[in-house]
């Protein structure tokens, strides 16, 4: 299974709006609701931000918002803070015996 | 709270073998499936291995099949990864993470493995 595409890089000022894409195809992202996004700051572990395709763990703030079209998601970063500035992984569930692929991960920096 | 402490990394021989230890706590360990995903230096991430909450099935990702070995004690609470026939390109860091539901909802802290001569 190949990983989902991402851009490698977005940037925003704080406050702006950010939108990450996450492209896979009709056998992961386009076949199941089930794309989630997580938050990797540098030297920690990932973190769960969405789960879903749009539903937030509890204690994400709704600054963080999930979407999905066909075979892409999407992760929107509302009112962008300097602490948002991290790497953001897609996953999606793939099947049974290849049950997950991720994207390549996203750096975004704040202005 | 939900506490997952990876264990058993370390420097290893292209060849060599090493086992991973993921202790968990806070939680029903027996109930949940249960994940190892590894990251290389500076690259992303990578899905490795699957194991349902009763020891089986197991599913594996094709760059480590039929050289690594999930398996788990649920009297101990302790998920592993066996690996074995290590190669350079399976210098990485190595997570265990919980599936809540075909997602990761908990993650530990990783174990780096460096696989060099």
């Amino acid at each position: 299974q190949s990983a989902l595409t991402q851009p490698r890089s977005v940037s925003g000022s704080p406050g702006q709006s950010v939108t990450i894409s996450c492209t896979g195809t009709s056998s992961d992202v386009g076949a199941y609701n089930y794309v989630s996004w997580h938050q990797q700051h540098p030297g920690k572990a990932p973190e769960l931000l969405i789960y879903d395709v749009t539903k937030r763990p509890s204690g994400v703030p709704d600054r963080f918002s999930g979407s999905k079209s066909g075979n892409t998601a999407s992760l929107t970063i509302s009112g962008l803070q300097v602490e948002d500035e991290a790497d953001y992984y897609c996953c999606s569930y793939a099947g049974t015996y290849t049950p997950w692929v991720f994207g390549g991960g996203t750096k975004v920096t704040v202005l | 709270q939900v506490q997952l402490v990876e264990s058993g990394g370390g420097l290893v021989k292209p060849g060599g073998s090493l086992r991973l230890s993921c202790a968990a706590s806070g939680f029903t360990f027996s109930d949940y499936y249960m994940t190892w995903i590894r990251q290389a230096p500076g690259k992303g991430l990578e899905w490795v291995s699957y194991i349902h909450s009763r020891g089986a099935p197991t599913y594996y990702a094709d760059s480590v099949k039929g050289r690594f070995t999930i398996s788990r004690d649920n009297a101990k609470n302790t998920l592993y990864l066996q690996m074995n026939s290590l190669r350079a390109e399976d210098t990485a860091v190595y997570y265990c993470a919980r599936d809540d539901g075909w997602h990761f909802g908990y993650w530990g802290q990783g174990t780096l493995v460096t696989v060099s001569s």
